[in-house]
């Protein structure tokens, strides 16, 4: 029952270094998402994807980048962390096909990124 | 825009005493409607969701009814238990936005014995 996994859970950067979040989900989902959170700002959307081969920006974009090659992964790129970048990131994802689409995302186990 | 808004927290209840978290939304057209919850150190899971005005979503002993004329979906609970403590986030898909789930800034509930 693996769901939403991502890796790594917990990372310490220093300004400027780059990294990636790995997202892996084995539901068959067409579509996935990262979302940040912040204390008192609930959770906002960074990127998202409805299929292989597709992205798109979400709510607050810049400083990411993201790549879904395959269907069942989702990267989420740093080029140049910063101290704002600090946060609690989710990958979710979820059934949609041919517009059917029910709203219930699965959420992974959260990344804790902290930039110094 | 679209919006969530709901209650700030934390809120602090007693064992066994009746739960209300406010929710209300600012949305075009029929959203459809959740709740989520986020249990500490853990990513969230769907609590419960409605899809069209007066339906009543449910499940754990909560339960939330869409309400379209106040456009509101109040998370209610008669009774909470220790193990109900975590965070509570009200969300909605705008209806044609189906790529796309917009959250609350959550409530935080404690449940002191």
């Amino acid at each position: 029952n693996a769901g939403v996994t991502q890796t790594p859970k917990f990372r310490v950067l220093k300004t400027g270094q780059s990294m990636t979040l790995l997202c892996a989900q084995d539901m068959n989902h067409e579509y996935m998402y990262w979302y940040r959170q912040d204390p008192g700002m609930g959770l906002r959307l960074i990127h998202y994807s409805v299929g292989e081969g597709t992205t798109a920006k979400g709510e607050v974009p810049d400083g990411y980048n993201v790549s879904r090659l395959k269907k069942q992964n989702f990267l989420l790129g740093l080029e140049s962390a910063a101290p704002s970048q600090t946060s609690v990131y989710f990958c979710a994802s979820s059934y949609g096909s041919s517009g059917m689409y029910t709203g219930e995302l699965f959420f992974g186990e959260g990344s804790r990124l902290t930039v110094l | 825009g679209n919006s969530v808004t709901q209650m700030e927290g934390p809120v602090t209840l007693s064992e066994e005493a009746f739960l209300t978290i406010n929710c209300t939304y600012t949305a075009t057209g029929y959203p459809s409607l959740f709740w989520y919850v986020q249990y500490p150190g853990e990513g969230l899971q769907l609590l419960l969701k409605a899809t069209k005005a007066d339906d009543k979503g449910s499940n754990k002993g909560f339960e939330a009814t869409y309400r379209k004329e106040t456009t509101s979906f109040h998370l209610e609970k008669g009774s909470v238990q220790v193990s109900d403590s975590a965070v509570y986030f009200c969300a909605f898909v705008a209806s044609g936005g189906y790529q796309k789930v917009t959250f609350g800034t959550g409530t935080k509930l404690q449940v002191i014995p």
